[in-house]
C-alpha cells in the first residue's frame, strides 16, 4: 500500500513564525503536491512538484514556499505565518493519475 | 480556468434509499476521481474513471463518466450507515496530473 506521512497531525503557532510542514512518500511517486482544505471552500492546491528540485505554484500559492530535495519529501514553508494560514494541509502523491493523501496537518495560527 | 461543480452540497437521507450525487465540469477531461472522506479524517480513493462511458461500482456506489456532457455521477443503492461521509469528485483538467476538486457533498444516512 502507498505511504504518504505528515510530520503532524496538530501544530500551533503564533503569526509571524517560520513553519515547517513535512510529508513523505514511501512509493517513488515522481508527483506530489500540497492542498488546504477550507469549510466550503473544498481544497485548493498550493504548490506541487513533478520532480526533485522541480516546483510549480498551484492556484493559492501567496504566503508559501516548497522545498523538494529527495525524491520522497516534499516539504511546505509558511515564511511568515499569519491567522488566515489556519488551516487543513493535505500532502498527497501520485504516478499515472491517482493520487494518495496523507493524514493531514491540522495547523492553528495565533 | 477549470470549475468542478457538485451537487447537492449537503445530503441527509434514510437508510434504504437511493440516491445520485453530481458532478459537472466546465473544461474537456477524460479524467474524473472519486474521494471519501471521514470526518477528521483524510481523503479515501474511492473510483478512477478515466474514459466517456466508464462505469465503476464497489458495493453499493457506482460512478459513471460522460465526457461529453462534463459530468459525473455517484450513485447510491440501498444506503447504510456507514456511507455518511464528505465525497468529493476532483477532475485532472490538464493531463498532467493537477487535479481541480468540487466543494464536496456532504452526505449523511438516517436510520
Amino acid at each position: 500500500d502507498v505511504k504518504v506521512t505528515q510530520s503532524s497531525r496538530y501544530l500551533v503557532k503564533r503569526t509571524g513564525e517560520k513553519v515547517f510542514l513535512e510529508c513523505v512518500q514511501d512509493m517513488d511517486h515522481e508527483n506530489m503536491f500540497w492542498y488546504r482544505q477550507d469549510p466550503g471552500l473544498g481544497l485548493r492546491l498550493i504548490y506541487f512538484s513533478y520532480d526533485v528540485k522541480m516546483k510549480e505554484k498551484g492556484d493559492i500559492p501567496e504566503g508559501y514556499s516548497v522545498s523538494r530535495e529527495k525524491k520522497e519529501r516534499f516539504s511546505l514553508i509558511l515564511e511568515s505565518a499569519s491567522t488566515n494560514q489556519t488551516s487543513m494541509y493535505l500532502c498527497a502523491s501520485s504516478s499515472v493519475g491517482e493520487q494518495y493523501f496523507g493524514p493531514g496537518t491540522r495547523l492553528t495560527v495565533t | 480556468e477549470l470549475k468542478v461543480e457538485q451537487n447537492p452540497l449537503f445530503l441527509s437521507m434514510q437508510e434504504g434509499k437511493n440516491y445520485t450525487i453530481y458532478c459537472n465540469y466546465s473544461t474537456t477531461s477524460d479524467r474524473l476521481y472519486w474521494y471519501r472522506q471521514d470526518p477528521g479524517k483524510s481523503l479515501e480513493s474511492l473510483f478512477v474513471l478515466l474514459s466517456n462511458g466508464a462505469v465503476k461500482q464497489e458495493g453499493r456506489l457506482m460512478a459513471s463518466l460522460d465526457t461529453k456532457a462534463r459530468l459525473s455521477t455517484l450513485h447510491i443503492t440501498a444506503a447504510v450507515h456507514d456511507l455518511s461521509a464528505t465525497y468529493f469528485c476532483a477532475v485532472d483538467g490538464s493531463g498532467n496530473e493537477k487535479l481541480t476538486f468540487g466543494t464536496g457533498t456532504r452526505l449523511t444516512i438516517i436510520p
